[in-house]
């Protein structure tokens, strides 16, 4: 079965410093892969996407992550954090035409210092 | 166009009650998920709709769990006898039948089991 790892639970980064959150996965067959955030009381949004096209993918609010197979990783960066960057964010992987769900990583709460 | 949602937002149960959760998926998505994300975790899957049919189960976990989408729209989980492990927020996602394996979530319901 598909599982995510994503380390350090919590991850402090000051205003308009670099933001990376790493997510390693583990699959038997190519999977697709997501990146979500989840504000407080609210549902997971998506912030962007793999599905074997291009390894680079940039996302909504300026967020982009790089699909490594060699790694088995799909760390999410940001150059700059903003406060509204604050929620948590989860890596999600999924077999394409396999068993439809989505596995999740423990998530990263994302604290900006100002 | 409207999104994902669900209902009650919220909801305290005595331990030993019986609750119902409802989605209402984004118009024509024939895919629908239920996931149970407990405090401090990634979500997990619990069960998978394609139209009115259940194709994946096997995420409930007990025979106390049960879900219906009886007419290919609203889909509804049950906990009966609920117990305080229960207590997790309940996410519902919806998704077309194109192939992207994107995930559109609701707002979830807490449940708190007292």
């Amino acid at each position: 079965a598909q599982s995510v790892t994503q380390l350090g639970s919590h991850v402090s980064v000051s205003e308009g410093a670099l933001v990376l959150l790493r997510c390693n996965y583990s699959s038997s067959v190519p999977p697709y892969l997501f990146w979500y955030v989840q504000y407080p009381n609210q549902g997971l949004q998506l912030l962007l996407k793999y599905t074997s096209a291009a390894t680079l993918v940039k996302g909504i609010n300026g967020f982009e992550a790089e699909f490594k197979k060699s790694e088995t990783s799909f760390h999410l960066t940001k150059p700059s954090a903003h406060m509204s960057d604050a929620a948590e964010y989860f890596c999600a992987v999924i077999i394409p035409y396999g068993n439809n769900r989505l596995a999740f990583g423990k998530g990263n709460q994302v604290v900006v210092i100002p | 166009g409207a999104g994902v949602s669900q209902s009650p937002r919220y909801k305290v149960a005595k331990r030993g009650q019986d609750v119902a959760l409802r989605c209402d998926p984004i118009s024509g998505h024939v895919s629908l998920f239920w996931y149970q994300q407990a405090l401090g975790q990634g979500p997990e899957f619990l069960t998978y709709f394609q139209n009115e049919a259940q194709l994946d189960k096997s995420g409930l976990p007990s025979d106390r769990f049960f879900a219906e989408r009886p007419e290919g729209s609203v889909s509804t989980l049950k906990i009966q006898r609920t117990q305080q492990e229960d207590s997790a927020v309940y996410l519902c996602a919806s998704s077309s039948r194109e192939g992207t394996y994107e995930q559109y979530f609701g707002p979830g319901t807490r449940l708190t089991v007292t």
